[in-house]
């Protein structure tokens, strides 16, 4: 079955600056990769997603990248604030009609340092 | 919209009990699936329903037991509860299966289970 590796389990940043979080998927025909924050005390929020077929997704100032080839994607976060604080899941899932599974990854801890 | 809500929040159980969980959406969607969340392990599938009528294992799926009752309604069943069922436990639902579209799965507020 499919294997999602993320790294780093923690990350610490300076607010304004960036943060980057990596993740790697095994089976090369998952097609959807979500990425979802949790706040403490409450369930996973879908923030942004890419499908296989694009290479790079953005939304203000957070964007996904995507690397079929080498079978890893990115999060990237630009001008960090305060309420960016959460743990952020990746997630990989191949379309497969009525047994779609979504696979997460171990999650990171972002903080932010005012 | 209430979205995806879950009863109970938290429950503490002795070994040896029994529980259901329960999960209910209003977004009219097709799937729905049950998590744990355990510290280092990310969350792992328990059991989903893809459709109405349909059940099927996830990755974790022993101990529990699931019944979608209805398009609305996916319960999880404990029938006795073990320590290492501590956790917490998530509902999420997904519009449709098997399209390119309809992939996101949107989340409940969890269940905090204490088996002691």
């Amino acid at each position: 079955g499919e294997n999602v590796e993320q790294h780093p389990s923690t990350l610490s940043v300076q607010e304004g600056d960036s943060a980057v979080i990596k993740c790697t998927y095994s089976d090369s025909a998952s097609n959807y990769f979500p990425w979802y924050k949790q706040e403490l005390g409450k369930g996973p929020q879908l923030i942004i997603d890419i499908r296989s077929n694009v290479g790079e997704k953005k939304d203000q100032r957070i964007a996904v990248t995507l690397n079929k080839t080498a079978k890893h994607f990115s999060l990237h976060i630009t001008e960090t604030q305060p309420e960016d604080s959460a743990v952020y899941f990746c997630a990989a899932m191949k379309s497969n009609f009525g047994n779609e599974k979504l696979t997460f990854g171990t999650g990171t801890r972002l903080t932010i340092i005012p | 919209n209430a979205g995806v809500t879950q009863t109970p929040k938290f429950q503490v159980l002795k070994t040896g009990q029994s529980m259901t969980l329960q999960c209910a959406q209003d977004m009219n969607h097709n799937s729905m699936y049950w998590y744990r969340q355990d510290p280092g392990m990310g969350l792992r599938l328990i059991y989903y329903s893809a459709s109405e009528g349909t059940t099927d294992k996830g990755e974790v799926p022993n101990g529990y037991n699931v019944s979608r009752l209805n398009k609305r309604e996916f319960s999880l069943r404990l029938e006795s509860a073990a320590p290492s069922q501590t956790s917490v436990y998530f509902c999420a639902s997904k519009e449709i299966a098997g399209r390119a579209f309809g992939e996101t799965q949107y989340f409940g507020p969890g269940t905090r289970l204490l088996v002691l």
